[in-house]
């Protein structure tokens, strides 16, 4: 059973077009967080979710909107497709904030925008 | 603020090489560190983490020891394998929102 599941996998979409990205994660944690890593593989954070309350929002522009129906599940949807979107998106989960044990990560979904 | 600054790739070793990887830090308190390993085509897997000062993490033969004089974390281990080739991020967690800040990554290729 895999932990934390992303889809799709790969995403290959032309510019200007809306899409969503999928995550839900089976390890009962209570926050979730989605991660960025561009082609230098340099990973910058999102945003994250602790029971469904956005807790981290970084500078990431407005075409970006997440969304948590409930602590198990973060999606990511994206309007107006960029081509410097084009990136590797990691959605990760941890049981909560404070106890500090680190993150689990999904697979990646690897975005290219044409 | 907060960062974290390792040392550039790619590492190439032999196979029983010892491999160290440097990792340092800039934060304000004590924060958690943290290493992870990326395989191609893979998410980040948790290799080893330290909570305070002097703590040593270790996991599969890797090492890590939490310097708070010169804020470092530098990743070791004393005999490299071919699958131990991969992307190694260092990081360090910010308390209050169990953010983590990532370095750049260190590519390690192991030859055989």
């Amino acid at each position: 059973d895999t932990a934390v599941s992303q889809t799709p996998k790969y995403l290959v979409t032309q510019m200007g077009n809306d899409k969503s990205i999928k995550c839900e994660q089976n390890l009962g944690h209570d926050t979730m967080y989605w991660y960025k890593q561009d082609s230098k593989k340099f990973l910058k954070i999102m945003f994250s979710y602790n029971n469904k309350e956005l807790i981290i929002n970084e500078t990431v522009p407005n075409r970006f909107s997440p969304k948590s129906p409930d602590k198990a599940h973060l999606n990511l949807h994206i309007n107006s497709l960029e081509l410097g979107d084009s990136a590797v998106y990691f959605c990760a989960s941890s049981q909560d904030t404070a106890s500090g044990y680190g993150y689990t990560f999904g697979s990646g979904t690897r975005l290219t925008v044409v | 603020g907060d960062s974290v600054t390792q040392m550039e790739g790619p590492v190439t070793l032999s196979e029983e090489a010892f491999l160290t990887i440097n990792c340092t830090y800039t934060a304000t308190g004590y924060p958690s560190l943290f290493w992870y390993v990326q395989y191609p085509g893979e998410g980040l897997q948790l290799l080893l983490k330290a909570t305070k000062a002097d703590d040593k993490g270790s996991n599969k033969g890797f090492e890590a020891t939490y310097r708070k004089e010169t804020t470092s974390f530098h990743l070791e281990k004393g005999s490299v394998q071919v699958s131990d080739s991969a992307v190694y991020f260092c990081a360090l967690r910010r308390g209050a929102t169990n953010k983590l800040i990532f370095g750049t990554g260190t590519l390690l290729a192991v030859q055989p």
